[in-house]
């Protein structure tokens, strides 16, 4: 089964510095690696994606991803945040082969301050 | 496309009462799946569909709730009967083979 875990529930920074979320995932299996970000009271919406290929992979907003397979992480990026991608983001994973479930680690909310 | 579409957004009822969700999926996309989502227990995937068959309801937390998917394009989540725990947001999500899942906005239950 695969497993995915964020490794900080919050991560508070001010407004234009550098963020990086932390990923980490478990699968004995190949897999695809997706990043959702939720803003308050709405749905969940797809940053970026891994698929195959390129490990550096880069989304909506300004935001990258890189994929280590050795080190089993998928970690995101923003060289330089602003007030509105305060939110709480979600890493995620999925098998390429047999079940299309994802599964979700536990997010991480991002304040931004001022 | 519209997205996917979820109704209705809130939903408040009674203990004891039944409740439907209900979900339309983005068409073309042959995986659908529910979500749970509260404070405690963060995002738990409830059960999905793939092609409209049930793959996967190993995260139905209790016989009194149930999920169909009568054909490509529509869904619906029952709880009977509803119990204040239940209280959360349920989120509808469709998949295409290989890409990332598209969420609905959600529905808020209350279950007072």
């Amino acid at each position: 089964a695969q497993s995915v875990t964020q490794l900080d529930s919050q991560v508070p920074v001010f407004e234009e510095a550098p963020v990086e979320l932390r990923c980490n995932y478990s699968s004995s299996v190949s897999v695809y690696l997706f990043w959702y970000v939720q803003y308050p009271n709405q749905g969940l919406q797809l940053l970026l994606k891994y698929l195959s290929g390129s490990t550096l992979v880069k989304g909506i907003n300004g935001f990258e991803a890189e994929f280590n397979k050795s080190q089993t992480s998928f970690h995101l990026r923003k060289p330089s945040v602003h007030i509105s991608d305060t939110a709480e983001y979600f890493c995620a994973v999925s098998r390429v082969q047999g079940a299309q479930k994802l599964v979700f680690g536990q997010g991480t909310r991002l304040t931004i301050n001022p | 496309d519209a997205g996917v579409i979820q109704s209705p957004r809130h939903e408040v009822t009674e203990m004891g009462q039944e409740v439907t969700l209900r979900c339309k999926p983005i068409s073309g996309h042959n995986s659908l799946f529910w979500y749970r989502q509260t404070m405690m227990r963060g995002l738990e995937l409830l059960i999905y569909f793939n092609n409209n068959v049930p793959i996967d309801d190993s995260g139905m937390p209790e016989d009194r709730f149930s999920a169909k998917m009568p054909n490509a394009s529509f869904s619906t989540l029952k709880i009977q009967p509803s119990e204040p725990r239940d209280s959360a947001v349920y989120f509808c999500a469709s998949r295409q083979q290989a890409q990332g899942a598209f969420f609905g906005q959600g529905t808020r239950l209350t279950v007072v």
